[in-house]
């Protein structure tokens, strides 16, 4: 298994601006994912993000507005940028482990953010 | 269509009952299939994944229908602490490395 934290847990952001939001795991990992969860509905792929190489974004998605890094097999960052209130949104990551025989995803705790 | 489809919901059963879910997937490619479960403000957990065969655990049953391209979920003597969100997940290519996709969930209440 792995454990992940993310930073902030929530916030209040005013239009125009924008948010950077960490994701930690306890193990090296090469796979790491950035989801959002929009009020009421399920989880859609932003990014995948690997190491070392740039990050791979959904249909719908840009690195303009939502720029990823990865710097290392245990961190990344996802910024949303001149947020409008249509990005409030729960942002999670998320990372496969590689776990022989699984291909479990497991989920940080998830970012809650408000765009006012 | 959506690659994912599951009845949203919301189902409401008494404590003890029975319940299914059904989720369909479109890529008849898809080899990876999963239940998540997701409590209300929290992250999505794996509750089982979902084998050819059929798998079950206590008194979580999963099955695979890939003919009909479809995965269900079993809840027997279902619990208060059963009250959740159920998501689909499909992984469709054999990898870890590849995206899995979530359906919308289907919102379970079980009441005393």
């Amino acid at each position: 298994s792995a454990v992940i934290s993310q930073k902030p847990s929530r916030d209040i952001c005013q239009r125009g601006t924008s948010l950077t939001i960490q994701c930690q795991v306890d193990s090296q990992v090469t796979m790491m994912f950035w989801y959002r969860q929009q009020p009421g509905q399920s989880l859609t792929l932003i990014a995948t993000a690997n190491q070392g190489s740039e990050a791979t974004y959904e249909s719908g998605f840009v690195i303009d507005k939502f720029p990823i890094s990865r710097p290392n097999l245990t961190f990344s960052t996802l910024t949303v940028s001149n947020m409008s209130p249509e990005d409030s949104s729960i942002y999670l990551c998320s990372v496969d482990p590689g776990t022989s025989g699984s291909y479990e995803q497991f989920f940080g705790p998830g970012t809650r953010l408000t765009v006012l | 269509r959506k690659e994912v489809e599951q009845d949203p919901g919301p189902f409401n059963v008494p404590e003890g009952a029975t319940v299914a879910f059904n989720c369909t997937y479109s890529n008849s490619a898809s080899q990876s299939f999963f239940w998540y479960r997701q409590d209300c403000r929290k992250e999505p957990k794996l509750l089982m994944s979902v084998y050819s065969s059929g798998n079950e655990d206590g008194r979580f049953t999963a099955q695979l229908n890939r003919a009909s391209q479809y995965i269900s979920l079993l809840i027997r003597d279902s619990k208060l602490s059963d009250s959740a969100t159920y998501l689909c997940v499909v992984n469709p290519i054999y990898s870890s490395a590849s995206k899995i996709i979530f359906g919308s969930g289907t919102r379970l209440s079980i009441r005393p």
